[in-house]
């Protein structure tokens, strides 16, 4: 059972770049979730999709999109790299059980910005 | 004002020693509260869930005050492999969104 997959790993753009950073899950959650993780800042949300066809701002989401491109898969894409967002990416994914919803993490992107 | 406010340590305690860590959280219509651990340069991964009677995990033990808005995690028998850094989250029902801690880390030294 792979959980929730992202992919790249690691990745270094030059500032102006795009990228897209995917995301998919096998538990058939309805809830997905990218956030950024960063020194002394905690993880912070960028946006979120509640359920398919579905998607919200976070607390950051300025200088990215998102797909919610079907249940499984949740992309986000910066248009135009900045230093600033140089930073851990997480994606996760939920679903409401009987004791409350749980977040499951995919492995980390360490994105550089230079 | 953000959402869940940690108080971010670090921690450093002796083996066998008890550590408690607090969170404090500011939406009242925060449905659900838990503890994430993450390790250096690793996802967060569920510790436990929060619960309004208190609910206890082995060495761990974690409690929620919703009038004063308040979650703790206590520790006994500090291991080695307890140390990480603890994540305060709260899940707000509206979106089904979680909102994190910036994090408290814990150093147990031999």
């Amino acid at each position: 059972n792979a959980g929730v997959t992202q992919t790249p790993k690691f990745q270094v753009l030059k500032t102006g770049q795009s990228m897209t950073l995917q995301c998919a899950q096998d538990m058939n959650h309805n809830s997905m979730y990218w956030y950024r993780q960063d020194p002394g800042m905690g993880l912070r949300l960028i946006y979120y999709s509640a359920s398919e066809g579905t998607t919200d701002k976070g607390e950051v989401p300025n200088g990215y999109n998102v797909s919610r491109l079907n249940k499984r898969e949740f992309s986000l894409r910066l248009e135009s790299a900045a230093p600033s967002q140089t930073s851990v990416y997480f994606c996760a994914s939920s679903e409401v059980r009987g004791s409350g919803p749980e977040a499951f993490f995919g492995q980390g992107t360490r994105l550089t910005v230079v | 004002r953000k959402e869940v406010e940690q108080d971010p340590g670090p921690f450093n305690v002796p083996e066998g020693a008890t550590v408690a860590f607090n969170c404090t959280y500011s939406n009242s219509a925060s449905q659900s509260f838990f503890w994430y651990r993450q390790d250096c340069r690793k996802e967060p991964k569920l510790l436990m869930s929060v619960y309004s009677s208190g609910n206890e995990d082995g060495r761990f033990t974690a409690q929620l005050n919703r009038a004063s808005q308040y979650i703790s995690l206590l520790i006994r028998d500090s291991k080695l492999s307890d140390s990480a850094t603890y994540l305060c989250v709260v899940n707000i029902g509206t979106g089904n969104q979680f909102y994190f801690g910036t994090g408290t880390s814990l150093t147990v030294i031999p």
